[in-house]
C-alpha cells in the first residue's frame, strides 16, 4: 500500500515563527502536493511539484514556500507564520502513469497559530 | 479558477434512511472522484468516474457522472452509523495540463444517527 506521511500530526507556532512541515511519501511517485483544508472550504492547492526541484503555485500560494530535492520527500514552508494560517495541511501524491488521477493523502498536519 | 459546489454541506440522517450529494460545476472534468474522510485522517478515494452518464456503485453507494461531465451525484441507500464522515467531490479539469491537479467541492458533512 502506498503511504503518505506528514511529520507532525499536531503543531503550536507562535506569530512569525518559521514553520516547516514535512511529507514523505514510499511509492515513487512523481507528483506531490500541499493542501490546506478549512471548514467549508475543502481543499485548496497551495503548492505542488512535479519532479525533483520543480515546483508550480496552486490557487493560495501567498506565504508559503515548498522544497523538494528528494523525489520522495516535499516539505512546506511558511516563512513568518500568522494567525491565519491556522489550518489543517494536507500532503498528497500521485503516480503520473496513465490518465486517470488518485492521490494519496497523508494523515494532515493541524497547524495552530497564536 | 475551475469550481466545484458541493450540497448539501451538512447532513444529519438516521441510520437506514437515504441520501443524495451533489456536485455541480459550469467546467467540464476529465474524471471526477469522490473521497471520504473520517476524523484525524486524510481522505482516501472511493470512486472515479471518467465517461459521461456513467454510473458506478460501490455497494450501498451509488455514483453517477454527469452526461456533461460537469456535475456528479454520490447516493447512499439505507446509511449506516459507519457511513459517517466527510464527502469531498474532486475533479481533473479537462481544459489543461493538469497534474493531478483537482479541483475540491467544499465537503457534505454526514452524520448518521443510530
Amino acid at each position: 500500500d502506498v503511504k503518505v506521511t506528514q511529520s507532525s500530526r499536531y503543531l503550536v507556532k507562535r506569530t512569525g515563527e518559521k514553520v516547516f512541515l514535512e511529507c514523505v511519501q514510499d511509492m515513487d511517485h512523481e507528483n506531490m502536493f500541499w493542501y490546506r483544508q478549512d471548514p467549508g472550504l475543502g481543499l485548496r492547492l497551495i503548492y505542488f511539484s512535479y519532479d525533483v526541484k520543480m515546483k508550480e503555485k496552486g490557487d493560495i500560494p501567498e506565504g508559503y514556500s515548498v522544497s523538494r530535492e528528494k523525489k520522495e520527500r516535499f516539505s512546506l514552508i511558511l516563512e513568518s507564520a500568522s494567525t491565519n494560517q491556522t489550518s489543517m495541511y494536507l500532503c498528497a501524491s500521485r503516480l503520473t502513469a496513465g490518465t486517470l488521477v488518485e492521490l494519496f493523502f497523508g494523515e494532515g498536519s493541524r497547524l495552530t497559530v497564536l | 479558477t475551475q469550481l466545484l459546489e458541493q450540497s448539501p454541506q451538512f447532513l444529519s440522517i438516521q441510520e437506514g434512511e437515504n441520501l443524495t450529494v451533489y456536485c455541480n460545476s459550469s467546467s467540464v472534468f476529465s474524471s471526477l472522484q469522490w473521497y471520504r474522510q473520517e476524523p484525524g485522517e486524510g481522505p482516501v478515494l472511493l470512486v472515479t468516474v471518467v465517461t459521461g452518464g456513467e454510473v458506478k456503485k460501490l455497494k450501498r453507494l451509488t455514483f453517477q457522472f454527469g452526461d456533461a461531465r460537469k456535475d456528479s451525484s454520490l447516493h447512499i441507500t439505507a446509511a449506516q452509523p459507519g457511513d459517517t464522515g466527510l464527502y469531498l467531490c474532486a475533479g481533473d479539469y479537462a481544459g489543461g495540463t493538469s497534474y493531478g491537479k483537482l479541483t475540491f467541492g467544499q465537503g457534505t458533512i454526514l452524520t448518521v444517527h443510530p
